[in-house]
């Protein structure tokens, strides 16, 4: 059975510190990416990745930051968060030859304060 | 910005009855995916149409990719309370081959 699997379901941070999320999947797949959902405006692409130490910029990449050092590993790093960043955070996974069924993680709750 | 428009964003129903969301496009899409995420819980593909016209059925749920590839549907037949969730389309959108989400529409039934 296939598993996306995030560190945390809920983080509450504060306002200027250095959060990291991670991400990891156990499917082999070369494609990686990281969301952010918002009541209303959907998900949105922040980053993603289609190889170890690759990294494209989706929609919305400021502010972020992101690392793959392992191809099973996906880390979404907030250099310093702020309360805008206050999301859901979903990281997903797809194979090399398949950007379009994408296998989702449970989600983090990140809450800045 | 978003390339498809999914309307409604929210639709009530009487268990019982029939559920249709759209997802449309100004340009022509290569392919069209669809998800269900269930409320706290995460997305999950459905289903992905690639051809002109075409039609596929999971049991209560029909699924139709416009002759012009441009507009798709979801259609759920006499819904029940486990189809409570929010439903979401994704395309490719511009040069890219990462799909772009819709916004979504929410479904609630009431029982």
């Amino acid at each position: 059975d296939v598993k996306v699997t995030q560190s945390s379901r809920y983080l509450v941070k504060r306002t200027g510190e250095k959060v990291f999320l991670e991400c990891v999947q156990d499917m082999d797949h070369e494609n990686m990416f990281w969301y952010r959902q918002d009541p209303g405006l959907g998900l949105r692409l922040i980053y993603f990745s289609y190889d170890v130490k690759m990294k494209e910029k989706g929609d919305i990449p400021e502010g972020y930051s992101v690392s793959r050092e392992k191809k099973e590993r996906f880390s979404l790093i907030l250099e310093s968060a702020s309360t805008n960043q206050t999301s859901m955070y979903l990281c997903a996974s797809t194979r090399e030859d398949s950007h379009n069924e994408q296998f989702f993680g449970p989600g983090t709750r990140l809450t800045v304060l | 910005g978003q390339q498809v428009m999914q309307i409604p964003q929210y639709q009530h129903v009487q268990e019982g009855e029939d559920f249709t969301t759209y997802c449309n496009s100004s340009t022509t899409l290569s392919n069209i995916q669809w998800y269900k995420q269930r409320p706290g819980g995460h997305p999950v593909f459905l289903i992905q149409l690639v051809k002109s016209g075409e039609v596929k059925k999971q049991k209560r749920l029909t699924f139709q990719f416009g002759e012009a590839k441009k507009n798709s549907s979801l259609h759920i037949t006499a819904t029940q309370t486990t189809d409570v969730g929010t439903y979401f389309c994704a395309a490719p959108s511009g040069g890219s081959y990462i799909p772009t989400f819709g916004r979504g529409t929410s479904l609630i039934v009431h029982p």
